[in-house]
């Protein structure tokens, strides 16, 4: 069985602050992909990263995908209220229809 | 309506009851899954349907009986469920299967939050 590891489970920081937070497992993933889950909503993607040391950028957002595609990381930069939220972390195996293998999300509150 | 819709947001029930989640896309999309959210655990994958033919079942107790009468549709049936299983119960559909390399995105419905008494 695939496992993600996600850390912090909780995070809770100052507005303006920035903040990292990892995603890491002992097996490899063909992709990851990073949701946001705000209260009484589903997930929502973020971004997909593919490639072994992919780095992509969402405005404040930075997704680093791990030269080995076994882990990534997720920095917030000058955090906002607004983001604060469930992040989960999801990777695809690209093995057969398993969907996709989710973490147990790091749940982040920013505070005004 | 656009995107993914479940119905009902909430819902309280006994042991013996049976009733139904109901999930409706309106995307397009050939797959469907219903997802078990729990408090400290990860999403777990309760069932997936591509073009209305059931591909996976993660060894999910028989009290959950899904059903995707068309591709748009998706319900969840209950029956005997037991306080163990409240939790958020989230739909959620993809243009095509994901889980097989090909980085599709899951559409997540708002979930239904379940209770059992």
């Amino acid at each position: 069985t695939q496992l993600l590891e996600q850390s912090p489970q909780f995070l809770s920081i100052q507005e303006g602050e920035n903040l990292t937070v990892y995603c890491n497992s002992s097996s490899v993933f063909s992709s990851l992909q990073w949701y946001r889950q705000e209260p009484g909503e589903g997930p929502v993607l973020l971004v997909t990263v593919v490639t072994g040391g992919e780095v992509k950028k969402l405005k404040r957002l930075t997704f680093q995908f791990g030269d080995a595609r076994k882990d990534s990381s997720l920095h917030i930069t000058a955090a906002q209220p607004g983001d604060t939220g469930l992040y989960l972390c999801a990777g695809d195996s690209g093995g057969g229809a398993d969907g996709l293998t989710f973490g147990k999300g790091t749940h982040l509150i920013i505070q005004p | 309506e656009t995107g993914v819709t479940q119905t009902p947001r909430h819902l309280v029930m006994g042991m013996t009851n049976k009733k139904s989640l109901k999930c409706e896309q309106h995307l397009g999309h050939n797959a469907m899954y219903w997802y078990k959210q729990s408090a400290k655990k990860p999403l777990e994958l309760m069932f997936v349907y591509s073009l209305e033919e059931r591909v996976e079942n993660n060894s999910v107790p028989s009290r959950f009986s899904p059903e995707c009468p068309n591709s748009s549709h998706l319900f969840l049936h209950l029956h005997t469920l037991q306080p163990e299983d409240s939790a958020l119960y989230l739909c959620a559909s993809s243009h095509e299967l994901v889980g097989q390399g090909n980085t599709g995105e899951l559409f997540f419905g708002e979930g239904s939050r379940l209770t059992v008494l």
